[in-house]
């Protein structure tokens, strides 16, 4: 079982529409916790970062974690056409990060 | 602040060739990180230096591989008597101690 799982979608959603994300972890030393986006052939972009469990928002983002369940989510509000990406989450204890294996979304103008 | 600078974006070579990347980090950030991307995967972690100090090599880093941060500043990362496997994006990213990770655009290798 790897350590960060995230259902590799892909995910196709009309523009306007929420965009939903989540990954599940297994190692209880995770503490930081990250979104990325990352487009094709580019190097992954920091969206969001977060340490506590609880709600953070930046713009239209907004990350969840909860850390109880193991458990984290990136919503996308009003989403736009250039949105459409991989989103990666990561998250690590003390220096290494941990990647899932990235969710494709289209979002269709 | 340009952010994280790597080079060559692209590289193709033949097996068996040797190849070395380069990563400028964000100045004052003294953490550095390699990390390998295959087509439909996650990033992958290969090594990481805090200041000119390698700390951690992961497995996935064979005796072929070798990374060097002199003086605490860019970072190198070789791959000897390359290998079709080893086709995939070398990505390098960069911190202030434990704070984010910021990425730079990555080195894509083809291996023919």
């Amino acid at each position: 079982q790897k350590e960060v799982e995230q259902d590799p979608g892909p995910l196709s959603v009309p523009e306007g529409a929420i965009v939903s994300l989540n990954c599940t972890y297994s190692n209880s030393a995770f503490q930081y916790f990250m979104w990325y986006r990352q487009y094709s052939r580019k190097g992954p972009e920091l969206l969001m970062y977060t340490y506590s469990s609880g709600n953070k928002e930046d713009g239209r983002f907004t990350a969840q974690v909860d850390k109880s369940s193991k458990y984290i989510s990136l919503f996308i509000r009003d989403s736009q056409p250039s949105d459409s990406a991989t989103y990666l989450c990561a998250m690590r204890g003390d220096y290494k990060l941990s990647f899932g294996a990235g969710t494709t979304v289209t979002v269709r103008a | 602040d340009t952010g994280v600078s790597q080079d060559p974006r692209h590289k193709i070579t033949k097996r068996g060739q040797n190849v070395t990347f380069r990563c400028d980090p964000i100045s004052e950030h003294n953490r550095l990180y390699w990390y390998r991307q295959t087509l439909g995967q996650g990033p992958e972690f290969l090594t990481y230096f805090q200041n000119e100090a390698q700390l951690e090599k992961s497995r996935l880093l064979s005796d072929r591989f070798s990374a060097e941060r002199p003086k605490g500043s860019f970072s190198t990362l070789e791959i000897q008597r390359t290998e079709q496997g080893d086709s995939a994006m070398y990505l390098c990213a960069s911190s202030y101690q434990g704070a984010e990770a910021f990425f730079g655009q990555g080195t894509r290798l083809t291996v023919v």
